[in-house]
């Protein structure tokens, strides 16, 4: 069955920076784009970053874009997201997603925090 | 950008009502790109609804969509226990940015 899988969250100091990854199973990655989403504590979703099928194609929400970067190995099955100069307000749950919106990994939790 | 306001905030109603959701878009959105969503606590949350009116697989026929332009509602027609959550409205129209409602909480009265 298909699953993602998140991983690499964790504490990190404001102005860190933290790799997400995501690990897909179940279906043919390398055929669909993917979405970060995240969700901070107690709040609603906000969508963070979107990548082709093939890479060739990245978007950012404006929140985000300058300091965090998508990327995808299709030969891995696995999605990133390369969080740099973070700041208390990107504390949260990051979720990926396929393109359809059908498929969820379980989120990572990220915490920015001194 | 196209917002999406979702009202009300929190409805407050008893197992076997009908409950109807509200989510405003600030424009027309295209080709009624229009999804929801459901979350429980603690869960990623569930596609229930894309293209505002066609059921995502698996999602019992109690779970209604409607609406175009800028106004849409969800409607679940008779609540079970397990319905009460936290639902969300998207619209992903012909950009890849995804923008989200603010959520309506389905509470138990």
């Amino acid at each position: 069955q298909v699953q993602l899988v998140e991983s690499g969250g964790g504490v990190v100091q404001p102005g860190g920076s933290l790799r997400l990854s995501c690990a897909a199973s179940g279906f043919t990655f390398s055929s669909y784009g993917m979405h970060w989403v995240r969700q901070a504590p107690g709040k609603g979703l906000e969508w963070v970053a979107f990548i082709r099928y093939d890479g060739s194609n990245k978007y950012y929400a404006d929140s985000v874009k300058g300091r965090f970067t998508i990327s995808r190995d299709n030969s891995k099955n696995t999605l990133y997201l390369q969080m740099n100069s973070l700041r208390a307000e990107d504390t949260a749950v990051y979720y990926c997603v396929t393109d359809t919106a059908i498929y969820w990994g379980q989120g990572t939790l990220v915490t920015v925090s001194s | 950008e196209i917002v999406l306001t979702q009202s009300p905030g929190t409805l407050s109603l008893s197992p076997g009502e009908r409950a109807t959701l509200s989510c405003r878009a600030s424009q027309s959105v295209s080709s009624s790109y229009l999804a929801w969503y459901q979350q429980k606590p603690g869960q990623a949350p569930r596609l229930l609804i894309y293209g505002a009116s066609s059921r995502a697989t698996g999602i019992p026929d109690r779970f209604s969509g409607s609406g175009s332009g800028t106004d849409f509602t969800l409607t679940i027609s008779r609540l079970e226990p397990e319905d009460f959550a936290v639902y969300y409205c998207q619209q992903y129209g012909s950009s890849p940015k995804w923008t989200f409602g603010q959520g309506t909480k389905v509470e138990i009265k």
